[in-house]
């Protein structure tokens, strides 16, 4: 049972805008900034989104986090075929010492 | 550019240990954290813990506290994870990982490391 909570599933039609959720506590999402992973079947994470709404060098402007309170999100707007992954938020958490992560949403592209 | 490279599949009995490496390039080894993340097959990530290439000072996560050691080899710019007393539960892949200055971001990852534990 993972610390943070994800849907474990997403879905949407190329084109559309599709958004996953994640829910902390004060002692994560409260207290520290959120990141955002893509992973693809087989391969390690990237990294999508960092400081809450950063995009590293190279990720399409498609992609969006924010973050309010305890929750944060992530947006794919433009859906594309190859945006199919499992998609992780990850924050630091105080007590733990280290980032805890949700337990993954798996993104379908109809 | 940067990367880790890591060492290749294992398969280990129950009540061995595992030994994994990561080497480093691109960047200067003792300026940058490593951090292990593992996955277990089919499921989300787990953060294990980090090491300090510099000092050589490590900090795991209180579940693997105890049977699990980090080190490292400033003169190959590698790092180590060893975790003993292994259960079919440590079954997964092993990352490590690389953040930022300042960031808890890891932007860099290791391509990640099988280990498997059966009898």
């Amino acid at each position: 049972q993972s610390v943070l909570t994800q849907p474990p599933s997403a879905s949407g039609t190329p084109g559309q805008r599709v958004t996953i959720s994640c829910s902390g506590s004060s002692s994560n999402i409260g207290s520290n900034t959120v990141n955002w992973y893509q992973q693809l079947p087989g391969t390690a994470p990237k990294l999508l989104i960092y400081n809450n709404n950063q995009r590293p060098s190279g990720v399409p402007d498609r992609f969006s986090g924010s973050k309010s309170d305890t929750s944060a999100s992530l947006a794919i707007s433009g859906l594309q075929s190859d945006d199919e992954a499992n998609y992780y938020c990850a924050a630091w958490n105080d007590s733990l010492n280290g980032p805890v992560f949700g337990g993954g949403t798996k993104l379908t592209v109809l | 550019q940067v990367q880790l490279v890591q060492s290749g599949a294992e398969v280990k009995k129950p009540g061995a240990s595992v030994k994994v490496s990561c080497k480093t390039s691109g960047h200067t080894f003792t300026a940058y954290y490593v951090h292990w993340v593992r996955q277990a097959p089919g499921q989300g990530l787990e953060y294990m813990g980090w090491i300090n290439p510099d000092s050589g000072d490590t900090s795991f996560v209180e579940k693997f506290q105890g049977w699990g050691t980090m080190t490292r080899d400033t003169s190959i710019n590698t790092v180590y994870m060893e975790l003993s007393r292994l259960t079919s539960d440590d079954t997964a892949v092993y990352f490590c990982a690389r953040a930022d200055t300042g960031d808890t971001a890891f932007h860099i990852w290791g391509q990640g490391t099988m280990v498997t534990v059966s009898s």
